[in-house]
């Protein structure tokens, strides 16, 4: 079964640059969601999309900005990253909002140097 | 606000016990529990997902329960395998907003000894 699918798996950037990640959510499913886990922590929920438009807001810097896409893929930007940005990015997908199973991917390791 | 709580933060046991893994939350008033696994450095396999209104789920040799009133749920693994050694997560979805946004413990990890 189609799973979710993130690039790039690995990421390194240095201080102030940008970074792009992207997600495709399982086919059919209108819902995705941003995760962030910092090392040893728990995810902590970012920001999330229903149907081509922003759900809910987390934790999210301003510095940090997301959208999905008329296919449903969401990416994340992230802008003037800082060493304490680095972390495993998850992105989940569900069929609908609420109740749903969300089923993350791999995800993304960035490392800001 | 939610919090999400679990205890204990890590558990050794020998192969073939049974064990359970707690998971406690502050606010009763949510939509579902979901209970995920999580290898080092992998991403979160959704193990079960237990519906507000239900009381437990079963998949396989795992069982979680959930009892709202008092803001508690349990996972209970029989007959553990090495293969279970993981870090296993809990994350309470809902309150006021159905939304879908997770809030999720800290984790229980578990190492099962050959």
């Amino acid at each position: 079964a189609a799973g979710v699918i993130q690039s790039p798996r690995h990421l390194i950037k240095e201080k102030r640059e940008t970074a792009t990640l992207k997600c495709y959510p399982i086919p059919r499913h209108d819902t995705v969601y941003w995760y962030q886990q910092g090392p040893g922590q728990d995810p902590q929920f970012l920001i999330s999309f229903y149907e081509k438009m922003q759900s809910d807001k987390g934790s999210i810097p301003d510095r940090f900005s997301a959208q999905q896409f008329s296919d449903y893929h969401s990416e994340l930007n992230m802008s003037s990253l800082e060493l304490g940005d680095s972390a495993l990015y998850f992105c989940a997908s569900s069929l609908g909002r609420g109740n749903s199973p969300l089923h993350f991917g791999n995800g993304t390791r960035l490392t800001v140097t | 606000k939610q919090e999400v709580t679990q205890i204990p933060a890590a558990l050794s046991v020998p192969e073939g016990e049974n064990l359970v893994l707690n998971c406690s939350f502050t606010d009763s008033a949510i939509y579902n529990l979901q209970w995920f696994r999580q290898d080092p450095g992998k991403g979160l396999t959704s193990l079960l997902l237990i519906q507000s209104s239900q009381r437990e789920q079963t998949s396989g040799r795992l069982n979680a329960s959930l009892d709202k009133s008092s803001g508690r749920s349990t996972l209970y693994i029989a007959a553990s395998q090495p293969g279970d050694s993981a870090t296993y997560l809990c994350a309470a979805e809902g309150g006021s907003s159905n939304t879908g946004k997770l809030i999720f413990g800290q984790g229980t990890t578990l190492q099962v000894k050959p």
